[in-house]
């Protein structure tokens, strides 16, 4: 199985704030990772898929990037609607896998 | 506009079992491949099940195999999730999810994240 860790589990930033999180797999895949966004009490929502394609609606300011083991989603400056929690996801091999989740709290 | 709506959800035994279902409107169904995810209460999100567009191939978590299963009704537009021998750190909330058909110039990508999440309905196992 294909383990993700994200870094920082958490993160304090402010408003206009470029915010970077990062995401390693144990091993090496293609392009197949995809980034979520979660509020409180709400389902997920799928921000960047293969890596780097921003998926309809999303804002701009959210990009993503890598390959093989370490993969990144930026943030370009940060608003007051993107507090929340973001996953990674591989979605290369079964069984998929999520990292644990980074936070982004108002600082 | 798509829409997952999960149901089923609630208290149950540890042992015991519970079904759970999604409906889905808005999309063609029998073309998508359809995911169950679930979050333990604080945590998070953990993959649970896949079912292929036609049911051929389904694939499971290791945390749930032999014990969940999943099914669809692509007639009824609706995607199952049978849950038995139900363990404490099965509570969660469990959200279904549609495999999204994501292309580009040279055509459909093997491999599509999720991009249609319902609302999420909770189990709670206690004993």
């Amino acid at each position: 199985d294909i383990q993700m860790t994200q870094s920082p589990s958490t993160l304090s930033a402010s408003v206009g704030d470029r915010v970077t999180i990062t995401c390693r797999a144990s091993q090496s895949f293609s392009s197949w990772l995809a980034w979520y966004q979660q509020k409180p009490g709400k389902a997920p929502r799928l921000l960047i898929y293969k890596t780097s394609s921003l998926e309809r609606g999303v804002p701009s300011r959210f990009s993503g990037s890598g390959s093989g083991t370490e993969f990144t989603l930026t943030i370009g400056s940060l608003q007051p609607d993107d507090f929340a929690t973001y996953y990674c996801q591989q979605y290369d091999s079964y069984p998929w896998t999520f990292g644990q989740g980074t936070k982004v709290e108002i600082k | 506009q798509v829409q997952l709506v999960e149901s089923g959800g609630g208290v149950v035994q540890t042992g015991r079992s519970l079904r759970l279902s999604c409906a889905a409107t808005g999309f063609t169904f029998s073309s998508y491949g359809m995911h169950w995810v679930r979050q333990a209460p604080g945590k998070g999100l953990e993959w649970v099940a896949v079912i292929w567009y036609d049911g051929t191939n389904k694939y499971f978590a290791d945390s749930v195999k032999g014990r969940f299963t999943i099914s669809r009704d692509n007639p009824k537009n609706t995607v199952y999730l049978q849950m038995n021998s139900l363990r404490a750190e099965d509570t969660a909330v469990y959200y279904c999810a549609r495999e999204g058909g994501f292309y580009d110039s040279s055509g459909y990508y093997p491999s599509n994240p999720l991009d249609y999440w319902g609302q999420g309905t909770l189990v709670t196992v206690s004993s």
